[in-house]
């Protein structure tokens, strides 16, 4: 049993590059988020989607974008890399309703140079 | 707007201590309230949760209670181990129709044998 599965773990970037940060979940959750996790600001909400084809911007969503196409898989793009954009980045998945824990994958490590 | 806030870490305590980490919340409506707990290396996971006031959500030896009156949801253990060594974020699902999940800034606890 899977469950959220962050691909990769490590990635240094160029400022300018971009590339796509892979998550998927193998519990037909509708909901996915992403979020970004910055020492002293705990975690900041991305993008979230509520099931395929919908999505809506949370808290920092600039410089992101995402799609949801399918119900398992969730990815997050950066057009263009800027060294702000350093952080760890989270996927997590949850069953509808606001009771409903998170489940978190293990992070994406990003540097941008 | 919802908001969370948390003690400042780091926490440092010796085992067997008793642990007790603050956590006061701004929400409109009546949210839910959790604790996750993030190991090094990994992603959060849910620790324990209350959804109503008065409720008491508890695992693996920890307790929080839901306190309408003074909006906070204290995390408290009578017995700390070396193991408990983590980060601890207390979090509201916001009552829109999102029911994002917003999380404060993480204190981090350090058991000493």
């Amino acid at each position: 049993n899977a469950g959220v599965t962050q691909t990769p773990k490590f990635q240094v970037l160029k400022t300018g590059q971009s590339m796509t940060l892979q998550c998927a979940q193998d519990m037909n959750h509708e909901y996915m988020s992403w979020y970004r996790q910055d020492p002293g600001m705990g975690l900041r909400l991305i993008h979230y989607s509520v099931g395929a084809g919908i999505t809506d911007q949370g808290e920092v969503p600039n410089g992101y974008n995402v799609s949801r196409s399918t119900t398992e898989d969730f990815p997050l793009r950066l057009l263009s890399a800027a060294p702000s954009q350093t952080s760890v980045y989270f996927c997590a998945s949850r069953v509808d309703g606001y009771n409903s824990p998170l489940h978190f994958g293990n992070g994406t490590r990003l540097t941008v140079t | 707007g919802n908001s969370v806030t948390q003690m400042e870490g780091p926490v440092t305590l010796s085992e067997e201590a008793f642990l007790t980490i603050n956590c006061t919340y701004t929400a409109t409506g009546y949210p839910s309230l959790f604790w996750y707990v993030q190991y090094p290396g990994e992603g959060l996971q849910l620790l324990l949760k209350a959804t109503k006031a008065d409720d008491k959500g508890s695992n693996k030896g920890f307790e929080a209670t839901y306190r309408k009156e003074t909006t906070s949801f204290h995390l408290e253990k009578g017995s700390v181990q070396v193991s408990d060594s983590a980060v601890y974020f207390c979090a509201l699902t916001s009552m829109d129709s999102s029911y994002k999940l917003i999380f404060g800034s993480g204190t981090r606890l350090l058991v000493r044998p």
